[in-house]
C-alpha cells in the first residue's frame, strides 16, 4: 500500500455537468500530481501542487483545476464536463516537487454520460 | 510530441521463465526512469527505477536495463509468478514540474 487514498472510487455525471475528485496524499509528501488515464492507456500528466500551489502542467484545458490543501489532501476539478473525460483519474503523491517517485492512489473511475 | 512508448502490447509468458518488457523513449533530455506495474483496478504500483547515469539496476527479481545509445529501456522479471500478471508501464521525466510520461503499457500474461 502507498498510503495514497482517493474518493470516490467510482462517479457516474451527465454532460456538462462539474465533478470533484478528492486525494489524501503521504503524510509529509508535500507535492500532489493528477493524471488522467483513459481505458487501454497510459496515464496522462493533468497538473502538480506544491505547497497549495500549481507547479506545472500538462496538456489539459482550463476546466481542469486542482486544489492542494496543508493536511496532505488535494481536490481535481472539472467543470463543463465532456464525454471523453470519462477515465480513470489517478493522484500521486512525492516528497516534494524535485522527487521524481510518485505514488500512487487506486483511483477514482469517472464515467460521463 | 515526444513520448515513450512500448513495443508489444501483449506478452505472454510460462509460470516460472523469465519475461523482458521493452521500451522505447524518444526524448532525449529524460534522465529518471521508472517502471510500474498496474493490477486490474488499482492504481500503478512503483516497481523499480533508474537514472541515467547508470545502465543497470537490479532489485528483488527485477532488473532494470538502460541503453541510451538507443534510447531503449527494459525491464527482467525472473521466475515469473502468477501474481505476475498486470500491466506493465515504463515512464520518463527530466525532473521537476514536468510530471512523468507513460508508455501505452504491456500486458503481461502468465500461462501456467
Amino acid at each position: 500500500e502507498t498510503g495514497v487514498t482517493q474518493s470516490p472510487t467510482h462517479l457516474i455525471k451527465t454532460r456538462g455537468q462539474q465533478v470533484t475528485l478528492r486525494c489524501s496524499s503521504q503524510s509529509g509528501h508535500n507535492t500532489v500530481s493528477w493524471y488522467q488515464q483513459a481505458l487501454g492507456q497510459g496515464p496522462q500528466f493533468i497538473f502538480q501542487y506544491y505547497r497549495e500551489e500549481e507547479n506545472g502542467r500538462g496538456n489539459f484545458p482550463p476546466r481542469f483545476s486542482g486544489l492542494q490543501f496543508p493536511n496532505y489532501s488535494s481536490e481535481l476539478n472539472v467543470n463543463a464536463l465532456e464525454l471523453d473525460d470519462s477515465a480513470l483519474y489517478l493522484c500521486a503523491s512525492s516528497v516534494d516537487r524535485y522527487q521524481e517517485t510518485q505514488y500512487f492512489g487506486p483511483g477514482t473511475r469517472l464515467l460521463v454520460l | 510530441g515526444e513520448s515513450v512508448g512500448l513495443h508489444l502490447p501483449t506478452l505472454s509468458v510460462q509460470e516460472g521463465d523469465n519475461s523482458i518488457i521493452n521500451c522505447a523513449y524518444s526524448n532525449s533530455a529524460s534522465d529518471y526512469f521508472i517502471w510500474y506495474k498496474q493490477e486490474s483496478g488499482k492504481g500503478p504500483q512503483f516497481i523499480i527505477d533508474i537514472r541515467s547515469n547508470m545502465d543497470k539496476r537490479q532489485g528483488q527479481r527485477v532488473t532494470v536495463l538502460l541503453n541510451k545509445t538507443v534510447k531503449h529501456l527494459s525491464l527482467q522479471i525472473a521466475a515469473t509468478q502468477p501474481g505476475d500478471s498486470a500491466v506493465y508501464f515504463c515512464a520518463e521525466t527530466g525532473g521537476g514540474a514536468d510530471g512523468l510520461t507513460f508508455g501505452k503499457g504491456t500486458h503481461l500474461i502468465i500461462q501456467p
